[in-house]
């Protein structure tokens, strides 16, 4: 079983509607949670960033971790066209106060906002 | 503030060959890590330096992969000799303590 499962998708929807993408982990050590917006040909950009469970809103972004169910998601409101991208979820263990983050990623799930 | 930069952007060369990539960190950013994505997988971390010390380098592959970060401020990644299954997009990221990571655009790497 991979650490961190997430639907690559595609994800197709009209612009102006919610998206709603998640990811699964099995890791119980994962603390940090993060949610990447990737163009092609380009790198990683981050977009959320929470530590342990709940809620965190930015803009017309909303990242919410339920560490109970080890499930992440990302919610995009209003999506538009210039929101088409692939959306990587990434996790990391706390280490007990070190300097190691290494990053657990899932596959991405590839978005298209449909103007 | 200038971001991540990695060169060469993209690289082809024969198996057997070398091939060392490179990445500026963000100034003041202690942490940088190398990640790499091969065809049809996720992106999979390699080693992370802090400073110029290497503190995790369980995800290098094998002893053909050598990374470097003299001085604690850029880093390199050296790949001799070069084989078929080692072709993918090698990402680096630096951050400042647990901080997030910021990636660079990526180095893709083909091997003929």
């Amino acid at each position: 079983q991979k650490e961190v499962e997430q639907d690559p998708g595609p994800l197709s929807v009209p612009e102006g509607a919610i998206v709603s993408l998640n990811c699964t982990y099995s890791n119980s050590a994962f603390q940090y949670f993060m949610w990447y917006r990737q163009y092609s040909r380009k790198g990683p950009e981050l977009l959320m960033y929470t530590y342990s469970s709940g809620n965190k809103e930015d803009g017309r972004f909303t990242a919410q971790v339920d560490k109970s169910s080890k499930y992440i998601s990302l919610f995009i409101r209003d999506s538009q066209p210039s929101d088409s991208a692939t959306y990587l979820c990434a996790m990391s263990p706390w280490d007990g106060g070190g300097s190691n983050y290494k990053l657990t990623f899932g596959k991405g799930t590839l978005l298209t906002v449909n103007p | 503030e200038a971001g991540v930069t990695q060169f060469p952007s993209h690289s082809v060369i024969e198996k057997g060959q070398t091939v060392t990539l490179r990445c500026d960190p963000i100034s003041g950013h202690d942490n940088l890590y190398w990640y790499r994505r091969v065809m049809g997988k996720e992106i999979k971390f390699l080693l992370h330096f802090v400073k110029e010390s290497k503190q995790d380098e369980s995800g290098m592959p094998n002893n053909r992969f050598l990374a470097e970060r003299t001085g604690g401020t850029y880093s390199t990644l050296k790949v001799q000799p070069a084989e078929l299954e080692d072709s993918g997009v090698y990402f680096c990221a630096s951050s400042h303590r647990n901080q997030p990571q910021h990636f660079g655009d990526g180095t893709r790497l083909s091997i003929l």
